[in-house]
């Protein structure tokens, strides 16, 4: 079982709505939380990165909030526009890993539609 | 223009054929890695380097080595392919531990077919 786990899986939303992304993980301890953005067939680019003392983070229009406590992260999308289609990844560095090793979710895949 | 470059973008080859994927970044950063990203999974790391001549397995490292002689390369060589290897893989890189808030870069990735 993956230790960090999306949902939904995909959605599509309309130009201009807004829409929020979950993100449950079972990695403990653990020093950060990131939210990154994938593009079809390219790299995933940062969005925000959170410590376990963060309870919410801005990039623009995204906004990511942490749980540290119920181990939850959402990552709200607000008056999407085209360019937001792209999957959206969850990914959480191991504290007790000398490297911080990445835990990556599986994404969740955003389709925004005129 | 800070990037990390992989080297091809695209790659069809056949089973056995040994083949090297090059990255490269110009950041000077000491931590560099390989992932491979499969429908429906999270991207799982390959192999990790800390530092030159310093390189430490990943989650999934079978059928793959690398080398780091140099501080800003890391090629992941695939000396036997086979079909399960077939795959989308990214080399990213970062200026320290993961365990800071630092950030990490990604290539654009190299989509690798073995048939």
């Amino acid at each position: 079982k993956n230790q960090v786990e999306q949902s939904p899986q995909s959605l599509i939303i309309l130009e201009g709505k807004n829409c929020t992304l979950q993100c449950n993980y079972t990695v403990s301890p653990f020093s950060n939380l990131r939210w990154y953005k994938q593009d079809t067939g390219r790299g995933p680019v940062s969005l925000t990165i959170m410590t376990f003392s963060e309870n919410t983070k801005s990039n623009g229009r995204y906004t990511a909030t942490l749980d540290a406590d119920t181990k939850q992260s959402s990552l709200h999308i607000t008056a999407s526009q085209l360019s937001d289609s792209a999957s959206y990844i969850c990914v959480v560095s191991h504290l007790t890993d000398s490297w911080g090793k990445l835990q990556f979710g599986a994404g969740t895949q955003v389709v925004v539609t005129p | 223009e800070a990037q990390v470059t992989q080297n091809p973008r695209y790659l069809i080859t056949v089973t056995g054929k040994k083949l090297t994927v090059t990255c490269s970044q110009n950041m000077n950063h000491e931590y560099m890695s390989w992932y491979r990203q499969d429908p429906g999974l999270g991207l799982r790391q390959i192999y990790y380097s800390m530092n030159v001549e310093v390189t430490d397995k990943g989650d999934v490292p079978e059928g793959y080595k690398v080398s780091r002689k140099e501080k800003r390369n890391f090629p992941l060589i695939l000396e036997s392919p086979s079909p399960n290897q077939t795959s989308l893989y990214f080399c990213a890189s970062s200026p320290r531990t993961l365990r800071m808030n630092t950030e990490a870069f990604f290539g654009q990735g190299t989509r690798l077919t073995v048939v």
